[in-house]
């Protein structure tokens, strides 16, 4: 699968932004995304980003992608604790034939942790 | 958004037994899902892709024969951990693939946390 380089982990204070970013050594995905996962729950997806998109703005969310440097961040705008989860940008697994077949590989995430 | 369903969310087994775990898209049609599994504090690691109506695709280093797949209608994909040994403990989240015109997403179960004593 693919690789992808984030930090492990992040601890804001409530009401400041927090930003996370995310390194890939390959990606020829249409979308790229960002998941949340809460503990014990499964993932939701926050948001995503078209591959000829610079930056996506949605509500407190901001993406913003440097496919020169392989580079995806998510900013949260006012982060509240109700923001703390881990957050995953899975990078698209890529068959022999090209294809993508929506596949995605996760690394470990950032777990984000927000002080009120 | 997309509504992705598993059954059941926690369940305990005896060793040797196996364990079938159901994920549902509820409000859309998918063709293709996806079976992760994650252990504590570790990333989650994709072991099939299932595929209505053909065999699953697995990854390398998962046991097609350990881990049944069946994707027998367009909504139901079921897990069956077969023989389950205590190392198969682990959280277990299947997602559903959503195709609509140009755009892809794939929607998450709650997952299934298996422990097998």
């Amino acid at each position: 699968g693919e690789d992808v380089e984030q930090s492990l982990f992040l601890s804001v204070r409530e009401g400041d932004s927090s930003v996370i970013n995310c390194t890939y050594t390959d990606s020829s995905s249409t979308y790229l995304y960002w998941y949340k996962q809460e503990p014990g729950a499964g993932l939701q997806l926050l948001t995503y980003i078209f591959s000829n998109m610079d930056m996506k703005q949605d509500q407190r969310l901001t993406v913003l992608l440097n496919k020169k440097d392989k580079h995806l961040s998510l900013r949260i705008a006012d982060t509240q604790t109700g923001d703390s989860a881990i957050y995953f940008c899975p990078p698209p697994g890529i068959t022999p034939g090209g294809s993508t077949l929506g596949r995605l590989y996760f690394g470990r995430g950032t777990q984000l942790t927000v002080w009120p | 958004g997309a509504v992705v369903s598993q059954h059941p969310s926690r369940v305990i087994c005896k060793s040797g037994t196996s364990v079938k775990i159901e994920c549902r898209s509820l409000d859309f049609q998918a063709t293709t899902m996806f079976w992760y599994r994650q252990f504590p504090k570790q990333s989650l690691m994709l072991m099939a892709t299932s595929n209505e109506g053909s065999k699953a695709t697995y990854e390398q280093g998962v046991e097609k024969d350990k881990f049944l797949i069946n994707h027998a209608s367009l909504t139901l994909s079921t897990l069956t951990v077969t023989s389950a040994h205590p190392e198969d403990s682990s959280f277990y989240i299947c997602s559903a693939h959503l195709r609509q015109g140009a755009s892809e997403t794939q929607y998450f179960g709650p997952g299934t946390r298996l422990l097998v004593l």
